[in-house]
């Protein structure tokens, strides 16, 4: 049974540049978030995808969007890099549970290490 | 607002135990942990839902109070696999969660022989 599959695992960028990472779920999880983690620091939520729609967003600027597909695999975008855009970024799949959502326990892909130079 | 966690980290010898605690200052739906080892993803260990529920998983075991907001995660007899960084995770009540966590600054664990 996969899990949660990231890719690439590095990426290189210069400042003002556009990214794409990927995401494939774990098999049967149909909730794809995505979270920014900063070295030493706590993941932080920058949105979810559910039914192909971002259902909820943290604080981050719209540079950041993403894409769901039929398949619940994700994409996440970051456009006009900053160097503070350089972290860590973790896609995390789940079931949906509706309303109970909060007792859904999240399976973390082992990220894409951006470095924004 | 992030929850915090303490202490930011605790050295141990094999077979000593820990505790290390989540506090929010919102009311919370449910509180997650994870484990986190340098360079991997961060690993699912336990969700504690409102009610004081206590749940365990082999020597590792949690509790959240829900009148306080806090949360404390337990680990007895700690083995070398136990190393990492622990992090709380809480949903927010009111509104809708959608399962949005809110993670803690996270907590070193180092197990020595």
């Amino acid at each position: 049974d996969a899990g949660v599959t990231q890719s690439p695992t590095h990426l290189i960028k210069t400042r003002g540049q556009q990214v794409t990472l990927r995401c494939s779920p774990k098999s049967g999880h149909d909730t794809v978030s995505w979270y920014q983690q900063a070295l030493g620091q706590g993941p932080q939520f920058i949105f979810q995808y559910y039914e192909e729609e971002e259902r909820q967003r943290g604080n981050f600027p719209d540079r950041f969007s993403g894409h769901q597909f039929p398949n619940y695999s994700s994409e996440l975008n970051v456009n006009a890099l900053l160097l503070g855009d350089s972290a860590l970024y973790l896609c995390a799949s789940s079931l949906d549970l509706g309303r109970s959502s909060y007792n859904s326990p999240l399976h973390f892909g082992n990220g894409t290490r951006l470095t924004v130079t | 607002q992030q929850p915090v966690q303490s202490p930011q980290a605790v050295i141990l010898r094999e077979g000593e135990d820990a505790v290390i605690n989540c506090s929010s200052s919102k009311a919370l739906y449910s509180v997650h942990w994870y484990r986190q080892k340098h360079g991997e993803a961060p690993v699912f260990l336990m969700i504690l839902l409102k009610g004081g529920e206590q749940k365990g998983h082999d020597k590792i075991s949690a509790s959240f109070n829900e009148k306080k907001q806090q949360s404390s995660l337990y680990l007895t007899a700690s083995q070398l696999s136990y190393s990492g960084t622990y992090f709380c995770g809480t949903a927010n009540a009111g509104g809708t969660s959608y399962g949005k966590l809110t993670f803690g600054q996270g907590t070193i664990l180092t197990v020595h022989p």
